[in-house]
């Protein structure tokens, strides 16, 4: 399993756009990447994942450069509601054992 | 109409006691799981079924035994509760597009204390 490592915290004011990153560096040819975001008191809701270049939907955008090494997470206009911890994960489709395994994410504050 | 579902949300017992916590989803998936969230807040997987065979058993202490009567429903019940067993215990399910990438989707969490 490919080891991510991203910043345990970050603060934002609201409106500004926040950028994420994570690190993989031993990311295998067939592992992608995915991303999940946890409010207090609930379980992870996924945001969004992507093999390679960019990746958009109406939550975020996923950037990863051709290396794969490193991914990143754009929130645009983040709000209060956006204060959340977000996970990367790097999960192998072959694996066969369904498995994520979740690192200690970032915890991101928004400030009004 | 929820997805996954788990019942209780909360749940105070004591040590030694046997309990159970029951999760059903209704998302047609055929994959679920069980992930435990400590007071770290580190979230790790316990359980993994998929079509009611189990697929994965982490390092979990056989106190835990999860059983899947059909493909919705996989409960966990726990035997001889230890003070090291609160947590937040989450239930997920998932199911693999063809390109091999899956999403999965969590239950709202039982929290867990043992006093």
């Amino acid at each position: 399993l490919a080891k991510t490592t991203q910043p345990i915290s970050m603060d934002s004011y609201e409106g500004q756009e926040v950028n994420i990153t994570c690190s993989h560096n031993n990311i295998a040819t067939n592992d992608y990447i995915t991303w999940y975001q946890q409010f207090p008191s609930q379980g992870p809701r996924f945001i969004i994942q992507g093999y390679k270049t960019k990746v958009t939907n109406e939550v975020a955008s996923l950037f990863i450069p051709a290396d794969r090494k490193s991914s990143t997470l754009s929130l645009p206009r983040v709000s209060l509601s956006d204060t959340a911890v977000y996970y990367c994960l790097v999960v192998n489709p072959g694996a066969g054992s369904y498995q994520l395994t979740f690192g200690k994410g970032t915890k991101l504050s928004v400030i009004p | 109409d929820t997805a996954v579902s788990q019942t209780p949300k909360y749940l105070v017992t004591q040590m030694g006691n046997d309990k159970s916590i029951k999760c059903e989803q209704n998302l047609g998936h055929d994959t679920m799981y069980w992930y435990k969230q400590d007071s770290k807040k580190f979230l790790k997987i316990m359980f993994s079924y998929n079509n009611k065979e189990l697929i994965i058993n982490e390092t979990v202490p056989n106190r835990f035994s999860p059983k899947s009567p059909d493909k919705a429903h996989l409960n966990l019940h726990i035997n001889s509760l230890e003070l090291g067993d609160s947590a937040v215990y989450f239930c997920a399910s998932s199911r693999r597009t063809s390109g091999g990438q899956e999403t999965q989707y969590f239950g709202p969490g039982t929290r867990l204390l043992v006093l």
